[in-house]
């Protein structure tokens, strides 16, 4: 089964930009699965950012569309996490995972907050 | 957009008992439903996928049903480590969540 781990930084400024990664280990990103990022938020719960096939294809929630881009690293069996014009409502539990129709592997979550 | 609601929110039972839990779709999804179960400071983990195929890995106890608007998870018997938040999902355009039930010690 594959496994998936967040790393980043817990803490970001108002305004300031989250860059997280999700490394990918027992199997390989270029499999036919999408790899996507959901976050759990006080606010809003269990809530889908976007997606990424490794071709590069991507797709992103409609209401963060402007805020999120995610991309992939072959070479490092890893994809990336960006949102920018970060506020405390985005606040809360960062996960990557692995799609078909249903996330079937989940990496263990990462705890953003933001603060100044 | 498709919306998806849990009832109840909370579910206070006994080790043993038998639980059920359902999940209603605004729309018809046919039977392109999942259920998780999360526990403190664990991520959600797939119980039931297609609305009654279970995971790999999941025990019997757990079973799905329904199809169109009402979905039902039933834990058949409740054994301590079921206590958890469960969630359904279903994926229209993208994937979207139910807000969970809880279901706690009585």
């Amino acid at each position: 089964q594959v496994q998936l781990q967040e790393s980043g930084p817990g803490l970001v400024r108002p305004s300031g930009t989250l860059s997280l990664t999700c490394d990918v280990s027992g199997g390989s990103i270029s499999s036919l699965n999408w790899w996507t990022w959901v976050r759990q938020t006080p606010g809003k719960g269990l809530e889908w950012i976007g997606e990424i096939y490794h071709s590069g294809s991507t797709k992103y929630n409609p209401s963060l569309k402007s805020r999120v881009a995610i991309s992939v690293d072959k070479s490092k069996n890893q994809f990336s996490l960006k949102l920018t014009s970060m506020t405390a409502a985005d606040t809360g539990v960062y996960y990557c995972a692995k799609i078909v129709h249903y996330l079937d592997s989940w990496g263990q979550g990462t705890l953003v907050t933001v603060s100044s | 957009e498709i919306v998806l609601t849990q009832s109840p929110a909370t579910l206070s039972l006994s080790p043993g008992e038998r639980a059920t839990l359902s999940c209603r779709a605004s729309q018809n999804i046919h039977r392109y439903l999942a259920w998780y179960q999360q526990k403190p400071g664990q991520a959600p983990r797939l119980l039931i996928y297609d609305a009654s195929k279970r995971a790999t890995g999941i025990p019997a106890r757990f079973s799905g049903s329904g199809s169109g608007t009402d979905f039902t998870l039933t834990i058949s018997s409740l054994e301590s480590e079921d206590f958890a938040v469960y969630y359904c999902q279903h994926r229209s355009d993208w994937p979207i969540f139910g807000p969970g039930t809880k279901v706690d010690i009585k």
